[in-house]
C-alpha cells in the first residue's frame, strides 16, 4: 500500500535559520513526487515535481531533492512569509492520476 | 491565466441533506480530481474525471459522486450528509502530471 510519512509534524525556525523537511515514501513504482505549500484556509500551491532519484529542483529559498526512499525540502535562510504547511505527495506508476498525500509539516518562521 | 475556481466557498448543511459543489478547471485542462481534507485524515483522493469519464475512484462510500461536463467543468455531490463529511473539499485540474488546486469549498454539516 502507498504510504507517505512527513517529519517533523511541526517546525519553528528563527528567520535566517536554514533547515530541512523530510518526506519518506513507499509506493509501488514512483511516477512522481510532488511538493505543495498550503496556507490556512487556502488550497495547496504547487511547488515542485521530482521524477527520479538524484533529481533536484530549486525555487527561491526552497530546494527539493529525491532519493529512492525519501525526499527533502531544504529551506535556506527562511523568512516569515515562508510560514505555511508543506505537503508531500506521491503518484504511482499505475496510470491513475491521483496523488497520495502525507499529513504535512507545519512551518513557522519567527522574525 | 485564470486558476481553478470552486463554488461556493462556504456551505452549511444539516445531517441528511445533500450538497453539490462545483469546480471550473484551468482553461485547457481536461482532468479534474477531487480531494477531501480534514484535520485528522489530511488530504484524501475522492475521484478523477477525464473527458467526462470517471477514470479513478478513492475509498469513499457511494454517497459521494461526481460528474464532468463537456467543457471540463466538474461537480461533486454528497447525499445524505453525515457530521463526518464536514471538511474542505478541494478540486484540482491537470494537463499532465502536475495538479493545480482551487481554493476549496468549506462544508460544515450540523
Amino acid at each position: 500500500e502507498d504510504q507517505v510519512t512527513q517529519s517533523p509534524e511541526a517546525l519553528r525556525l528563527q528567520e535566517g535559520e536554514s533547515s530541512s523537511l523530510n518526506c519518506s515514501y513507499t509506493v509501488s513504482g514512483l511516477r512522481g513526487l510532488f511538493w505543495y505549500r498550503q496556507d490556512p484556509g487556502k488550497g495547496p500551491e504547487f511547488l515542485f515535481t521530482l521524477y527520479s532519484a538524484g533529481e533536484e529542483k530549486e525555487k527561491e529559498r526552497l530546494k527539493a531533492t529525491l532519493t529512492k526512499k525519501e525526499s527533502f525540502l531544504h529551506i535556506t535562510a527562511p523568512k516569515p512569509e515562508d510560514s505555511a504547511t508543506y505537503l508531500c505527495a506521491v503518484q504511482a506508476e499505475t496510470g491513475a492520476n491521483n496523488l497520495f498525500f502525507g499529513t504535512g509539516t507545519r512551518l513557522t518562521v519567527i522574525p | 491565466k485564470a486558476g481553478v475556481t470552486q463554488t461556493p466557498r462556504y456551505l452549511i448543511k444539516t445531517r441528511g441533506q445533500q450538497v453539490t459543489l462545483s469546480c471550473s478547471p484551468i482553461s485547457g485542462h481536461r482532468s479534474v480530481s477531487w480531494y477531501q481534507q480534514t484535520p485528522g485524515q489530511g488530504l484524501q483522493f475522492l475521484f478523477e474525471y477525464f473527458s467526462e469519464t470517471q477514470r479513478n475512484k478513492g475509498n469513499f462510500p457511494g454517497r459521494f459522486s461526481g460528474r464532468q461536463f463537456s467543457n471540463s467543468r466538474s461537480e461533486m455531490n454528497v447525499s445524505t450528509l453525515e457530521l463526518g463529511d464536514s471538511a474542505l473539499y478541494l478540486c484540482a485540474s491537470s494537463f499532465f502530471d502536475e495538479q493545480f488546486f482551487g481554493p476549496g469549498t468549506r462544508l460544515t454539516v450540523l
